[in-house]
C-alpha cells in the first residue's frame, strides 16, 4: 500500500508569504500526484494534477513540483482566500491514497 | 457546467444499510471513471471506491471491501454506493467525485457537495 506523508501538519503564515507544503510517498509514484484545497464545510477543490499541471481557473500563485517520492506545493504571495487545508493524493494505482492534510493558518 | 449532487445520506443504526446516489450533469458521464471519497468529522479525506466509465471495473478500499458496492447507471447519469453492515467508523460526509479521465487511476477534478452518513443507535 502507498502511504502519503505531508508536512507540516499545520503552518502559520501571513498574507504575502511564500508557503511550501511537502508530500512524501512511501514508494515511487512517478508524477501521479494531485493537490487539493479544502475550506471548512466545503468539498475539496482540485489545484494541481500530474504533480505540476495547474488546473484550469486556479491562480498562477499555486505551483507543484516533484517526482518519484517527494513533492511540493508552493503558494507564492499567500492571499486571504488561501487559508485552508491542503491535501495531496497519489493515483499511481487504482487505490487512491491521500495525505493527512496541512492546515494553513493566519499568523 | 459540471454538477454532481449526492443524496441518500442520513441516520442509520449500526449493522444497517444505506444507498447513496450521485446525479451527474454537464459532461459525458460514461466517458469518465467516478469515485466516492469520505471524510469523518474533523478528519482527513479517505478514498472509498472507484468505478470505470463502463462500470466493468471497480476498486474498493480495504476498510469497506465486502461491505460497500459501487455501481453506476450510465443511462441515467447516476453513480451509486450501496453500504451494508455499517458501523460507527463509517460515519462521515461522503463525496461523489468525477475522475479526470476514463481510467480509475486518476485525479478528481469535480466534487459534489457531500452527503452526511451518521451511524448511531
Amino acid at each position: 500500500d502507498f502511504q502519503m506523508t505531508q508536512s507540516p501538519s499545520t503552518l502559520s503564515a501571513s498574507v504575502g508569504d511564500r508557503v511550501t507544503i511537502t508530500c512524501r510517498a512511501s514508494q515511487s509514484i512517478s508524477n501521479w500526484l494531485a493537490w487539493y484545497q479544502q475550506k471548512p464545510g466545503k468539498a475539496p477543490k482540485l489545484l494541481i494534477y500530474k504533480a505540476s499541471s495547474l488546473e484550469s481557473g486556479v491562480p498562477s500563485r499555486f505551483s507543484g513540483s516533484g517526482s518519484g517520492t517527494e513533492f511540493t506545493l508552493t503558494i507564492n504571495s499567500l492571499q486571504p482566500d488561501d487559508f485552508a487545508t491542503y491535501y495531496c493524493q497519489q493515483y499511481n494505482s487504482y487505490w487512491w491514497t491521500f495525505g493527512q492534510g496541512t492546515k494553513v493558518e493566519i499568523k | 457546467e459540471v454538477q454532481l449532487s449526492e443524496s441518500g445520506g442520513g441516520l442509520v443504526q449500526p449493522g444497517g444499510s444505506l444507498r447513496l446516489s450521485c446525479a451527474a450533469s454537464g459532461f459525458t458521464f460514461s466517458n469518465y471513471a467516478m469515485s466516492w471519497v469520505r471524510q469523518a468529522p474533523g478528519k482527513g479525506l479517505e478514498w472509498v471506491s472507484s468505478i470505470s466509465g463502463n462500470g466493468g471495473s471497480t476498486y474498493d478500499a480495504d476498510s469497506v471491501k465486502g461491505r460497500f458496492t459501487i455501481s453506476r447507471d450510465n443511462s441515467k447519469n447516476t453513480l451509486f454506493l450501496q453500504m451494508n453492515s455499517l458501523g460507527a467508523e463509517d460515519t462521515a460526509v461522503y463525496y461523489c467525485a468525477k475522475n479526470g479521465r476514463l481510467s480509475s487511476s486518476s485525479w478528481a477534478d469535480y466534487w459534489g457537495q457531500g452527503t452526511l452518513v451518521t451511524v448511531s443507535s
